[in-house]
């Protein structure tokens, strides 16, 4: 998978909106951009994922640059319970039979202040 | 269905000895994986199968882990002569091929090596 670059941490106030930020300027044509979450004690969460398009969801949003080589993960009114790390990971993709493990880097961990 | 579901939830052994983990995934997902995840970084992926085949497996899988999934359902995961260094949460997730939307992970196993 190839590599992607988030900040370590970012913090933000309840009830306001998030933009996460994410580098994969190596991205190929068939990488899928994907966002989890692990909130503290728990296993990741899947939170979306985009190839080309902005994508919403009730969740959140996916702005993907033109070039596809940065993506920003929008968080449109936070809350407490949003505190977690977010990952930002490029999966190729499924063609069936292959290599399908994610490459997880150390993430962004959102602090949200109330 | 209720997700992912890890057993057991915390394991605490001695250097040395056996171990092994259980994971039941979503049922009518196909691919079943396999993480590691230390504290502060991100999960690191182990192996995953689709169906009872074993596609995938990483480099940080040693002779010393193995994985099964003998029926196409639930999976084991066993290490032996555990080592402190194997101390970590040990993550499963599950996804149906050809789905375009993410993993689900279960909540982990914690392994403790004293």
């Amino acid at each position: 998978d190839a590599k992607t670059t988030q900040p370590n941490s970012m913090e933000s106030n309840e009830e306001e909106p998030v933009h996460l930020p994410c580098n994969h300027s190596t991205i190929s044509g068939t990488d899928y951009i994907h966002w989890y979450r692990q909130l503290p004690s728990q296993g990741p969460e899947y939170v979306i994922h985009g190839l080309t398009s902005n994508v919403n969801n009730r969740m959140a949003s996916l702005a993907i640059a033109e070039d596809r080589k940065s993506s920003t993960l929008i968080l449109h009114r936070a809350t407490l319970r949003d505190a977690a790390v977010y990952y930002c990971i490029l999966r190729a993709v499924d063609s069936g039979g292959g290599a399908d493990g994610l490459t997880f880097g150390k993430g962004t961990h959102l602090i949200i202040q109330p | 269905d209720t997700g992912v579901s890890q057993n057991p939830r915390h394991k605490i052994t001695k250097r040395g000895q056996n171990v092994t983990f259980r994971c039941d995934p979503i049922s009518e997902h196909n691919r079943l994986y396999w993480y590691r995840q230390t504290l502060g970084q991100g999960p690191e992926f182990l192996t995953y199968f689709q169906n009872e085949a074993q596609l995938e497996k990483s480099r940080l899988l040693s002779d010393r882990f193995s994985a099964e999934r003998p029926k196409g359902s639930f999976s084991t995961l066993e290490i032996q002569r555990t080592e402190q260094g194997d101390s970590a949460m040990y993550l499963c997730a599950s996804s149906l091929l050809g789905s375009s939307l993410g993993y689900t992970f279960g909540s982990g196993t914690r392994l403790t090596v004293v």
